[in-house]
């Protein structure tokens, strides 16, 4: 079964066009992120959703907006899309565990959505 | 902020030569350090990773290393084969954060 599964997986469309990209977990984990990778493998984070609720937004355009209707869902929706928003995008998850000072959770990623703006 | 630097940018090493990557960070508060292998148009998985109350962590043939005082620590991988070939990421969190930050990723590539 796949723990982490997004859709579409490739993505090609026009600039100025709006899109979106849906990921859905079944680990139960109450934590989901969106992480941007672009063409120099440079992983960088997005968003996060604790249980629906936003708890990371990155500088990020206002094109980008993230939506989480249950804590397993998390979708990405960009508006007017521009050349440089082409990337692998993943979604992932976790359930952060706090031990302490510590907080710690794997981040199980999904396959990735490749987004080509041309 | 949690700024993480990742040295080299890609690695060649022998078959059954060791590998080394190294990263550094800024932020003393950061205390979780975890590790993830990409291998090519696969997704990031986690491989091991440490806690800042614990100096090395050792599983198989992969080690991780802490050094708190100078803010670095690194990947050892002994006795390297073909499939050790991916793009390796170090990251951290802050205390008490959910914010994962990842480093610049390392390239490795093992010749057979």
């Amino acid at each position: 079964d796949t723990a982490v599964s997004q859709t579409p997986k490739y993505l090609v469309t026009q600039m100025g066009n709006d899109k979106s990209i849906k990921c859905e977990q079944n680990l139960g984990h109450d934590t989901m992120y969106w992480y941007k990778q672009d063409s120099k493998k440079f992983l960088k984070i997005m968003f996060s959703y604790n249980n629906k609720e936003l708890i990371i937004n990155e500088t990020v355009p206002n094109r980008f907006s993230p939506k989480s209707p249950d804590k397993a869902h998390l979708n990405l929706h960009i508006n007017s899309l521009e050349l440089g928003d082409s990337a692998v995008y993943f979604c992932a998850s976790s359930q952060v565990r706090q031990t302490g000072t510590y907080n710690t959770g794997e981040l199980f990623f999904g396959e990735g959505s490749r987004l080509t703006v041309l | 902020g949690e700024n993480v630097e990742q040295h080299p940018s890609t690695l060649s090493v022998q078959e059954g030569d060791s590998a080394v990557i190294k990263c550094t960070y800024s932020d003393s508060a950061s205390n979780y350090f975890p590790w993830y292998k990409q291998e090519l148009g696969k997704r990031p998985q986690l491989i091991i990773d440490i806690r800042s109350n614990v100096g090395e962590k050792k599983d198989q043939r992969i080690a991780v290393t802490l050094n708190k005082t100078a803010k670095h620590f690194s990947l050892h991988i002994t006795e390297t084969q073909p499939e050790d070939s991916a793009v390796y990421f170090c990251a951290l969190i802050k205390a008490a954060g959910n914010k994962l930050t990842f480093g610049g990723g390392t390239r490795v590539l093992v010749k057979p």
